[in-house]
């Protein structure tokens, strides 16, 4: 079935360090796949996506590849803040199911 | 400004009360969701709707019931029959019925019962 898989938490670094958080996923069609954004107590923001193969979402000095070959989507950030300390979740859909996949999230925790 | 509110942010509620927790979009999408949330792990399907007056079971439908009478509002019943009811819920919206484009999400209620 369809799913997404990421790597567990919580990642800890310290400030202007490179993050990676991996995503694969398994799907049956063609997927889109985002990464979200969730900060303590408050509901999910989109990050960035990408709809199609080798496609680059970008927002915010974050960006992930649509990677076909190895069915992954990993998050990168080259120089990480103390502001971007959340909880990130990869997700999936697949066109025409409406049905949307999110991995389990990965805390970020990023110290001054 | 456009979006998703939900109402209340923190409701408490006694064993066996039915509660009803309110989510209401202005962004003229035509699918909802509601998700349920537990402390350290991912987003769980409750129910999902394409169109008014449709809607579907996710994976954990069995004690929670939804309505989906206007466009713009999809509220959830948490019933006596959810065992464990406690959790953060999350409702969601996009603006095709396909599910091809991203979900917008509301603050989330974060439910207790007592």
């Amino acid at each position: 079935g369809d799913s997404v898989t990421q790597m567990e938490g919580p990642v800890t670094l310290s400030e202007e360090a490179f993050l990676t958080i991996n995503c694969t996923y398994t799907a049956t069609g063609y997927p889109s796949l985002f990464w979200y954004v969730q900060y303590p107590g408050e509901g999910l923001q989109l990050l960035l996506k990408a709809t199609k193969a080798d496609d680059k979402g970008s927002n915010k000095g974050f960006e992930a590849t649509y990677r076909k070959e190895t069915t992954s989507f990993h998050l990168e950030k080259g120089s990480v803040q103390v502001s971007d300390s959340a909880v990130y979740f990869c997700a999936l859909t697949i066109y025409n199911f409406n049905k949307f996949y999110f991995g389990s999230g990965t805390k970020l925790n990023v110290k001054p | 400004d456009g979006g998703i509110t939900q109402s209340p942010k923190y409701l408490f509620r006694k064993e066996g009360q039915n509660v009803t927790l309110s989510c209401e979009q202005n962004l003229n999408h035509d699918a909802m969701y509601w998700y349920r949330q537990d402390p350290g792990q991912g987003l769980r399907l409750i129910y999902y709707s394409q169109i008014v007056n449709d809607f579907q079971k996710g994976d954990i439908a069995e004690g929670y019931s939804v309505s989906r009478e206007k466009k713009e509002s999809f509220p959830l019943t948490v019933t006596s029959a959810q065992k464990n009811p406690t959790a953060f819920y999350l409702c969601a919206s996009s603006i095709d019925r396909q599910g091809k484009t991203e979900q917008f999400f509301g603050p989330g209620t974060r439910l207790t019962v007592l």
